[in-house]
């Protein structure tokens, strides 16, 4: 069955440091991969895409996440964490099974970044 | 440039009623979803659309019925209100032709159901 995991439901992290939010999926084929935020009150924000090319992808706000195939993860990563960060965070990948565009989503991860 | 948007954003309703929740895009997108999203179970996919006409049932579709006879609509109707579908419902799409793949979504629609 095609699924993602987000194995924690918090992180926590001291502004400044380096952040790093785990994903983990099981699809077959070659994985369509997404991270998302959602702010408080508001809808999901795309923040960038794997599909394919290099391992490791830049997106928005300073944000990057590096495709690894052996581990089937796909790790949401920042170097110096910021307040404003502070979100629910998700993973989400493509139902490749489906032979459509629809996506199966993580259930979330809460960043929470500590000044 | 309006995006996607959902009407209403708020909505109170009582069990057995019908209601339906409205989700308008400006971009022409082929694809759009409907996903509830509950605490503990993140975003599930209720029903999406691939074109005009062309519906399809997510995981847990049970309850809803959609329509989507323009591309830029996608009206979600819960026929018989119950308690259960209490919950904040996210409407998206998405365009494949170009590569895009990614998902915008609409702000929300809180629904209560007493």
């Amino acid at each position: 069955a095609q699924s993602v995991a987000q194995p924690e439901d918090q992180v926590n992290v001291a502004e400044g440091n380096p952040l790093t939010v785990k994903c983990t999926y099981s699809v077959s084929g070659n994985p369509y991969l997404f991270w998302y935020v959602q702010y408080p009150n508001r809808g999901l924000q795309f923040l960038l895409k794997y599909i394919t090319g290099d391992n490791l992808v830049k997106g928005s706000y300073g944000f990057e996440a590096e495709f690894n195939k052996s581990q089937t993860s796909f790790h949401l990563k920042k170097p110096s964490a910021l307040v404003s960060d502070s979100a629910l965070y998700f993973c989400a990948v493509r139902d490749q099974a489906s032979g459509t565009y629809k996506y199966i989503f993580g259930t979330g991860t809460r960043l929470k970044v500590l000044a | 440039d309006a995006g996607i948007t959902q009407s209403p954003r708020y909505k109170i309703t009582e069990t057995g009623r019908q209601v339906t929740l409205m989700c308008h895009q400006t971009w022409s997108h082929s694809y759009m979803f409907w996903y509830r999203q509950d605490l503990g179970h993140g975003l599930r996919l209720i029903y999406y659309s691939a074109a005009a006409d062309i519906t399809d049932k997510g995981e847990v579709p049970d309850g809803y019925v959609v329509s989507r006879s323009k591309t830029e609509n996608f009206p979600l109707t819960l026929e018989s209100a119950t308690r259960s579908q209490t919950s904040v419902y996210f409407c998206a799409s998405s365009e494949v032709r170009t590569g895009g793949y990614e998902q915008y979504f609409g702000p929300g629609t809180r629904l209560t159901v007493t």
